[in-house]
């Protein structure tokens, strides 16, 4: 998963919690993403982050906030998870913005709203 | 607005057969596009990419076609083997918001019989 690992890899939780997922990369990559995986949507953009302390708003980011505060790490945080959140969240890594280069996924993390 | 489509959800294939998958995109001034592969339970794996320059790339077992004319994009792997089930994503680098991301369809679910 090239560098790449999330925490925690599964997490259940109930409606109106905080919740907060980390990616964990080793390869110093300017570019971070989040996305989400859900059945008949694919995969859709949350948020994504071009460099410590520089990220912006993918096409789903209501309900979600993000953090970068170093290279390596970027965290995705719902403030008050709501059973919709309920999905599979991809974080992705890139050396190069979008147009020059591939984004390198890592495991997944399955979180269930309750 | 504009997104990136799929022509069949599911392709059945026998074990050594040409696969061929396909995509369609929407927006004409998409100029980079990436395969991935999906295996259930792990991140999309990059495959290849190819640019809106040419028409054709080659890889191990894999070639992607681009026909900007009608805005069509294939993915042909070679001599189709078990470990090649998973689900095909379509990618391409788009616009939105003021700023280049990626766009995935929702993916084609490729099961290789023996």
């Amino acid at each position: 998963d090239a560098g790449i690992t999330q925490s925690p890899r599964h997490k259940v939780t109930e409606t109106g919690t905080p919740v907060t997922l980390r990616c964990h990369q080793t390869e110093n990559h300017r570019y971070m993403y989040w996305y989400r995986q859900d059945p008949g949507h694919g995969l859709r953009l949350i948020h994504y982050s071009y460099g410590v302390k520089d990220t912006d708003k993918g096409e789903v980011s209501d309900g979600y906030s993000v953090s970068r505060s170093k290279t390596e790490d970027f965290l995705l945080t719902l403030e008050s998870a709501t059973s919709s959140q309920t999905s599979v969240y991809f974080c992705a890594i890139s050396h190069n913005p979008p147009r020059y280069n591939e984004q390198f996924f890592g495991p997944g993390t399955r979180l269930t709203v309750l | 607005g504009e997104n990136v489509g799929l022509h069949l959800p599911t392709l059945s294939v026998q074990e050594g057969d040409n696969s061929i998958i396909n995509c369609a995109y929407s927006n004409s001034a998409s100029d980079y596009f990436i395969w991935y592969k999906q295996e259930s339970g792990k991140g999309p794996q990059f495959i290849i990419d190819i640019r809106s320059n040419m028409d054709k790339r080659q890889g191990q077992r894999v070639t992607v076609l681009l026909n900007k004319t009608v805005k069509h994009l294939s993915l042909q792997i070679a001599a189709t083997q078990p470990g090649d089930s998973a689900v095909y994503f379509c990618a391409e680098n788009t616009a939105l918001s003021g700023s280049e991301k990626l766009v995935f369809g929702k993916g084609t679910k490729l099961t290789v019989n023996p």
